[in-house]
């Protein structure tokens, strides 16, 4: 059965400090790997990562991907409150269509 | 960039009634489009994937008498809750991949409590 697994389900951190959010995932047809920010309303986009080992930055978060061992990290470094949401990993089959993890609920404290 | 849309941003209704809801591309053209539905603190399920011109693809588990998809142009695809119930009650989001299907865009989503 094809899944995707996010690990911490959710992460109390003060402000300053890095976070490293994991997921993992064993689907049947990879095409790419999708980061994204939820705020109570619909996901906004991240990322978007398809070749292993390579990088993607933004600011103060990046993501890389790992393609042979199936997984992916999100860093946040120098959180600040407004990265407080639920980060959603999402797997595209290749059709377009998303199978999305559980999420990992950020809290960063003042 | 391109935008998706949807209307109503929420919805109250009674058990038992109906509820459309809309996603349109604004600015690209969308023959495909798909449906996920997320409970309260659960993360984004796919319903069913809608096809512009032909019968919607639902996931295992979500009835297709219940909820009926019409993919009336390739800019609008519409979702209806038919006899909903409070179980119903969800956060109902529309996605539209782009041409090369590399990026989704996701509809700000629609509300709805069924009382």
């Amino acid at each position: 059965e094809d899944k995707v697994v996010q690990s911490p389900l959710s992460l109390v951190v003060h402000e300053g400090d890095t976070v490293t959010l994991n997921c993992s995932y064993e689907v049947t047809n990879f095409r790419s790997l999708l980061w994204y920010k939820q705020e109570k309303k619909a996901p906004t986009f991240l990322f978007m990562l398809t070749s292993s080992g390579i990088e993607k930055k933004s600011g103060r978060l990046s993501s890389i991907l790992d393609k042979k061992e199936l997984f992916s990290i999100l860093n946040i470094t120098a959180t600040q409150t407004g990265d407080s949401a639920v980060y959603l990993c999402a797997v595209d089959w290749g059709t377009g269509k998303l199978i999305f993890g559980q999420g990992t609920t950020l809290q960063v404290k003042p | 960039g391109a935008v998706v849309s949807q209307h109503p941003s929420r919805v109250i209704c009674k058990s038992g009634t109906s509820v459309k809801i809309e996603c349109r591309s604004l600015d690209f053209q969308a023959t495909t489009m798909f449906w996920y539905r997320q409970f309260p603190k659960q993360s984004l399920m796919l319903m069913a994937t809608s096809n512009e011109g032909s019968k919607a693809t639902y996931e295992q588990g979500v009835e297709k008498d219940k909820f009926l998809i019409n993919h009336a142009s390739l800019t609008l695809s519409t979702l209806t809750v038919t006899s909903a119930h409070p179980e119903d009650s969800s956060f109902y989001i529309c996605s539209a991949p782009d041409r090369n299907r590399y990026e989704q865009y996701f509809g700000p989503g629609t509300r709805l409590t069924v009382t």
